[in-house]
């Protein structure tokens, strides 16, 4: 069964608005998630590292004040992309190791329509 | 990190075996090799990891030579829900160091 669960699936906004995105870890505690985007037949590109109880560290070119991450526990991070253009519409995943000398686990993914 | 190159595509029919082989001529002392399959919309999904020899789990088969200057991820009898997309990825093996996705594969498998 899943072990990172992504919500919402699917999300439509208008241009402006803000819409967040949760990634949670289950059954086991991650104090480090990651957070990517994937556009068409693209493959997908890291935007952040979220820490648990520190700041994100976001790659370069991401914006941090457009693509605000929180992770205030162990089993939840989230994304929001704030004013939201249609150049943001994307496919935003989220993935977490189970532990140290483990492979990523990801979720299912959100899909982003901004119009 | 070390880069990871692979075929952007290959098709096969139902019922063979699919090798698709990823080259990452830079890979560390520490690097391990990941595989993951994407089907369209999804998260991907983790298949296999490996260090060196041969690796083999309830799906595929990952074969790493000596070098570990590439790897070969073998699927046995595929079928047509293996159509997908599969990445190779390689990296240091605790929290999140694999973080690079290259282009991966796009695999058909055909009736």
């Amino acid at each position: 069964g899943a072990v990172v669960s992504q919500h919402p699936s699917w999300v439509i906004c208008k241009s402006g608005t803000s819409v967040k995105i949760e990634c949670r870890s289950l059954d086991f505690q991650a104090t480090t998630m990651f957070w990517y985007r994937q556009f068409p037949k693209q493959s997908l590109m890291l935007m952040a590292t979220s820490n648990e109880g520190s700041k994100a560290t976001y790659e370069q070119g991401v914006e941090k004040d457009k693509f605000l991450i929180n992770h205030a526990s162990l089993t939840l991070s989230t994304l929001t992309v704030t004013s939201a253009h249609p150049e943001d519409s994307s496919f935003y995943i989220c993935s977490a190791p189970l532990g140290l000398n483990s492979p990523l686990h990801f979720g299912n993914g959100t899909r982003l329509t901004v119009t | 990190l070390a880069k990871t190159t692979q075929p952007i595509s290959m098709d096969s029919y139902e019922g063979q075996e699919v090798n698709i082989t990823c080259s990452h001529n830079n890979i560390a002392t520490n690097d391990y090799i990941t595989w993951y399959q994407q089907f369209p919309s999804q998260g991907p999904r983790f298949i296999i990891q490996g260090y060196k020899t041969k690796v083999t789990n309830e799906v595929a088969s990952l074969f790493i030579p000596a070098d570990r200057k590439s790897s070969t991820l073998s699927l046995p009898r595929v079928s047509l829900s293996d159509t997908a997309v599969y990445y190779c990825l390689v990296g240091l093996n605790n929290a999140g160091n694999m973080l690079t996705f290259g282009g991966g594969t796009r695999l058909m498998v055909k009736p």
